[in-house]
């Protein structure tokens, strides 16, 4: 089991709904990350948390808004989507400073706008 | 010309045969490379770290980091049919406050029993 926990696995929302995906680590972790990922490509960069202030935003737009609560969530408020905005969203954390380890991914939501 | 440059595949290899998976990158910043696994529908789970040149050996993966030439490779030997993914490589600059993975398309591998 992955260490980074996303919930929910699966959601589905329309165009005008109010949802809000979650992401949860215990590994002591003080850098986080939301991506986008679709199908067939890499995943792209969208926020990095670092001790709980947005310290990257790369030029998202505004119907995404990330949130982190504290050391170990970090939240992404969805509203006003578009279907294009359908993708696997992946959370992701890491060391800060010092040697960079790599990331730990979590499993993701797979999000479908109708 | 793209930072980090990865054949997409699809690659198709028999059971036991050794998998040779490459990048390459243009930016001579970037000093961690990370080679992650996906499977479909799941997200990456991180095989190989290494931090400047070299190479790194777990089990039956090795990654080899060649700087001069910016290039990284990974090997997989007795490739096994759950080996069958979507193999990224990865990598930032220094770490401090640089936080951004730059990824590599990612290449697709199917190991045929």
């Amino acid at each position: 089991d992955t260490e980074v926990t996303q919930t929910p696995k699966h959601l589905v929302m329309g165009m005008t709904n109010k949802k809000s995906l979650k992401c949860e680590q215990h590994m002591g972790h003080r850098a986080m990350y939301w991506y986008k990922q679709k199908a067939k490509k890499p995943p792209e960069l969208m926020f990095v948390y670092s001790y709980e202030k947005l310290s990257i935003n790369e030029s998202v737009p505004s119907r995404f808004s990330p949130e982190c609560p504290n050391s170990s969530l970090l939240n992404l408020h969805l509203h006003a989507l578009q279907p294009e905005d359908s993708a696997l969203y992946l959370c992701a954390s890491s060391q800060v400073g010092g040697n960079n380890y790599g990331y730990t991914f979590g499993s993701g939501t797979r999000l479908t706008v109708v | 010309q793209k930072e980090v440059e990865q054949d997409p595949g699809p690659l198709s290899v028999p059971e036991g045969a050794i998998v040779s998976l490459n990048c390459t990158y243009s930016n001579s910043a970037f000093q961690y490379f990370m080679w992650y696994r996906q499977y479909s529908r799941k997200g990456p789970e991180l095989l190989m770290y290494t931090y400047s040149s070299g190479n790194k050996e777990d089990g039956r993966f090795t990654a080899q980091v060649d700087k001069s030439s910016k290039y990284i490779s990974l090997f997989i030997r007795d490739s096994q049919p759950s080996d069958s993914a979507t193999y990224l490589c990865a990598m930032s600059k220094s770490g401090g406050s640089n936080y951004k993975l730059t990824f590599g398309k990612g290449t697709l591998l199917t190991v045929n029993p």
